[in-house]
């Protein structure tokens, strides 16, 4: 199985600022990356597929970057609507997720 | 717009067989690939499996042995089974489609999720 690491498990950071959260695959997958965004009592929702696509209708401070097995999930100006749990998936062979970072208010 | 939604009991006794339906509307299930997905109370996602219309289904190894997914093309429906089940079982229980950028899958459509507890 390929397992997902994210990091950190958890951060604290206020409106405005700039957040990246790391994914680090067990084996090279390529760019077979998505993330999605978790909020309490909801279902997932995909932000980014395939390492860097931006989902349909998600805004463009979200961004995703890496191949291989590092990937980056960053959100360039926190709003207050984004504090949520987030997870890497990959798809590449048996899909695995993340253990998940819950982005809380500072 | 595609629709996802599941049903089944919500209560389930130890060693009983786990039995959920989720039903789509507003699109063809015979494209893209659906999959099951749980979350254990306060803990994250984990894929159970998914099943590609005509295709074989795709199983996580740790469950691959009492889970079975089916399609029911008639009713729109995709059918999931978890046997032996143990009060590890009890989670949120969510569906979702699997879309496909060339040959990298993404669920971009997801249930809202039903709660099944094991518990005799």
């Amino acid at each position: 199985d390929i397992q997902m690491t994210q990091s950190p498990s958890s951060l604290s950071a206020s409106v405005g600022d700039r957040v990246t959260i790391t994914c680090r695959a067990s084996q090279p997958i390529s760019s077979y990356l998505n993330w999605y965004q978790q909020k309490p009592g909801k279902a997932p929702n995909l932000l980014i597929y395939a390492a860097s696509s931006l989902q349909s209708g998600v805004p463009s401070r979200f961004s995703g970057s890496g191949s291989g097995t590092d990937f980056t999930l960053t959100i360039s100006s926190l709003q207050p609507e984004d504090f949520a749990t987030y997870y890497c998936q990959q798809s590449y062979n048996t899909w695995t997720f993340g253990q998940g970072t819950k982005v809380e208010i500072k | 717009q595609v629709h996802l939604q599941e049903s089944g009991p919500g209560l389930v006794k130890p060693s009983e067989t786990l039995s959920l339906t989720c039903t789509v509307s507003g699109g063809s299930i015979s494209t893209d690939n659906w999959s099951w997905i749980r979350q254990p109370p306060g803990k994250g996602l984990e894929w159970i499996g998914y099943l590609y219309y005509g295709g074989s289904p795709n199983y996580n190894p740790s469950l691959k042995s009492r889970v079975t997914i089916s399609l029911d093309t008639s009713k729109k429906q995709f059918l999931l089974r978890l046997s032996s089940v143990t009060a590890a079982d009890t989670a949120v229980y969510y569906c979702a489609r699997g879309r496909a950028n060339y040959v990298q899958y993404f669920m971009d459509v997801w249930g809202k999720g039903t709660t099944v507890t094991v518990s005799s």
